[in-house]
């Protein structure tokens, strides 16, 4: 059983550039939620898809955009990168209607650095 | 959602057990808190999560008092390979907005 993956593993852009990252949930998990992790620090939620819809948005400008895809799988968009853009960028997964726990899974995540 | 406090950084040596608290005055009612694990250049990694009392797993037992304001995750006989950031979270099961503090960590020697 498959669990997150995420692509590319690593990533170098400039500033100004658009980037696209990839995530593909575990298996039989419906939501996919992004976050960003700059250096020593914890993650922080950017949002979170469910059926095809963004459901929950974190404090992020809205150059930071996604999508879902009919088979869970999602992708993170940035637009106009700054530097203050490069991060370890996680994509984790979870059920939306398991009322007993919401562990989300997480991916290794996709390493951007913005030059 | 409820602010918490941990400590930035823990050391502890092989077989011994650790013990991470975790401030959250604010915890409301329907809040669960829940721990993760985090090594580097790796997503966090589910540990345990509670609502009060005492909880315990293959990996860890969380401790929470009656009135819920901190809760201590607990390692029993750590290894090397325990050595990690460990992150404290409070927030209703439903709450897609997962709000990560700065962690805890934790540095097991030999």
């Amino acid at each position: 059983d498959a669990g997150v993956t995420q692509s590319p593993t690593h990533l170098i852009k400039t500033r100004g550039q658009q980037v696209t990252l990839r995530c593909s949930p575990k298996s039989g998990h419906d939501t996919v939620s992004w976050y960003q992790q700059a250096l020593g620090q914890g993650p922080q939620f950017i949002f979170q898809y469910y059926e095809e819809e963004e459901r929950q948005r974190g404090n992020f400008p809205d150059r930071f955009s996604g999508h879902q895809f009919p088979n869970y799988s999602s992708e993170l968009n940035v637009n106009a990168l700054l530097l203050g853009d490069s991060a370890l960028y996680l994509c984790a997964s979870s059920y939306q209607r398991d009322s007993f726990n919401n562990e989300q899974f997480f991916g290794p995540g996709t390493r951007l650095t913005v030059l | 959602l409820a602010k918490t406090t941990q400590p930035i950084s823990m050391d502890s040596y092989e077989g011994q057990e650790v013990n991470i608290t975790c401030s959250h005055n604010n915890i409301a009612t329907n809040d669960y808190i829940t721990w993760y694990q985090q090594f580097p250049s790796q997503g966090p990694r589910f540990i345990i999560q509670g609502y009060k009392t005492k909880v315990t797993n293959e990996v860890a037992s969380l401790f929470i008092p009656a009135d819920r304001k901190s809760s201590t995750l607990s390692l029993p006989r750590v290894s090397l390979s325990d050595t990690a950031v460990y992150y404290c979270l409070v927030g209703d099961k439903k709450d897609n907005d997962m709000r990560f503090g700065a962690g805890t960590r934790l540095t097991v020697k030999p």
